[in-house]
């Protein structure tokens, strides 16, 4: 099975400032990640597929990065709604999907 | 595009639950169709699909479920069912339904499912 591991698993930041959280695959998953949003009690919400494609409805603040087998997002000029759990998926090679373990961004 | 879980609640260990995944919107038939669930307070967990006619079908299962949970389908009722068996307090979650298109773009709003004596 893919192993995926998210850091940090908590962060904290202020308004209007840029975080960047590492999503690392145990393996080559040639881009097959996902994004997800998730607040407390709500379902996840795709952000970004294939790495880099940006959800349709999803701002333009998050961007999609590669290096190797670490895969990262990025959140630029952070807003308060941007406060929840942020989990990656991999779906290259299944079963099983496999998810990261998650960061939470406190604002 | 739309799906509604139902079904979930409050489950005696070793018990059996049934799932529902009623889908709007869309013909369920032409995609995967995922179930993910969630414990209290832990991340997201794959616990199986069915694919899509295509493929027949086919179902696979996260291992901590294989051999107690059945996924299925009724087509006239556009709908997804999980079957959940032998239930224990590991398997205590909301339990999400979602459609598969590489990334899951579609989500239910989930179902409590808690087994507790």
């Amino acid at each position: 099975d893919i192993q995926l591991t998210q850091s940090p698993s908590s962060l904290s930041a202020s308004v209007g400032d840029r975080v960047t959280m590492t999503c690392r695959a145990s393996r080559d998953i040639s881009t097959s990640l996902a994004w997800y949003q998730q607040k407390p009690g709500k379902a996840p919400k795709v952000l970004l597929s294939d790495a880099f494609t940006l959800q349709r409805g999803v701002p333009s603040r998050f961007i999609g990065g590669r290096s190797g087998t670490d895969y990262t997002l990025t959140i630029f000029r952070l807003q308060p709604d941007d406060s929840a759990t942020y989990y990656c998926q991999q779906y290259y090679l299944t079963p099983p999907v496999t998810f990261g373990g998650g960061t939470t961004v406190e604002i | 595009e739309q799906l509604v879980e139902s079904g979930g609640g409050l489950v005696q260990p070793g018990g059996s639950l049934r799932l529902s995944c009623a889908v709007s919107g869309f013909t369920a038939s032409f995609f995967y169709i995922d179930w993910v669930r969630q414990s209290p307070g832990k991340g997201l967990e794959w616990v199986g699909r069915t694919a899509d006619n295509s493929n027949h079908f086919h179902t696979d299962y996260a291992a901590p479920v294989k051999d107690r949970f059945i996924i299925s389908r009724d087509e006239s009722q556009n709908s997804v069912f999980l079957q959940m068996n032998s239930l224990t307090a590991e398997d205590t979650a909301v339990y999400y339904c979602t459609r598969s298109l590489k990334a899951f773009d579609t989500w239910g709003q989930g179902t409590q499912v808690t087994v507790s004596s």
